[in-house]
């Protein structure tokens, strides 16, 4: 078990910029979720996705976000035009999908730490 | 509305002191409550968590929590703490397909 890995840990990248994050859940997982987390907040829930469809987004996810998880294994999280209100952690999770979601545990990756200059 | 309150933004204790840090919950329907831990620049790893039965539950790393439904809590507790538990902690209450966090406490040691 290798646990959820994230790439890159870090991105600099200049205002209006596109940027885009991988995420690779954990093997036998079939729910993938994003977060976004500012400083001095707690993780905030962007989207989810059970195997390929993406099931859920939040209000937070305006429409310079998408989120993709073309063959239900990794997924991609892109960043249309970026804005300085962007930079955060991005932390992606990954559960077993074996229950009806609330009493699931999520595992986390290491987060993708984003600054828009 | 669904919410969790970590009362205390940052909390100091002295190596080898007990720790609590504290945890409220709203949330309509039956709670499952999750604790985390997030190192600097890190993700998050779990604690442990509460889904039901016994209300005290053990976790990693020595910690336990008590679930209070009375008081809507879920405090996390460690008997002694050692230096290498300074690190920002999570509540979080799982929603259908996400959770929904504390804004967290952060938790130094002093040697």
């Amino acid at each position: 078990d290798t646990g959820v890995s994230q790439d890159p840990r870090h991105k600099i990248t200049k205002r209006g910029q596109n940027v885009t994050f991988r995420c690779d859940p954990i093997s036998e997982h079939n729910r993938l979720y994003w977060y976004r987390q500012t400083l001095g907040q707690g993780p905030e829930f962007l989207t989810y996705f059970q195997n390929e469809a993406q099931l859920e987004k939040s209000r937070l996810l305006s429409d310079r976000f998408s989120a993709e998880r073309p063959k239900g294994s990794f997924s991609t999280l892109e960043i249309q035009r970026t804005e300085q209100g962007d930079s955060a952690m991005y932390l992606c999770a990954s559960s077993s999908g074996t229950s009806g979601g609330e009493k699931e545990t999520q595992y986390f990756g290491p987060g993708t730490r984003l600054l828009v200059l | 509305a669904q919410s969790v309150t970590q009362p205390d933004i940052h909390i100091t204790v002295s190596e080898g002191a007990s720790l609590e840090l504290r945890c409220n919950y709203s949330y309509g329907a039956t709670p499952y409550l999750f604790w985390y831990v997030q190192s600097p620049g890190q993700g998050l790893q779990l604690l442990l968590k509460y889904f039901s039965g016994d209300t005290l539950v053990q976790g990693i790393k020595g910690f336990e929590a008590e679930f209070k439904r009375s008081q809507s809590s879920f405090n996390l507790r460690k008997p002694s703490v050692h230096w290498s538990d300074a690190a920002e902690y999570f509540c979080a209450v799982g929603a259908p397909y996400k959770y929904i966090f504390g804004t967290g406490t952060r938790l130094k040691v002093l040697a």
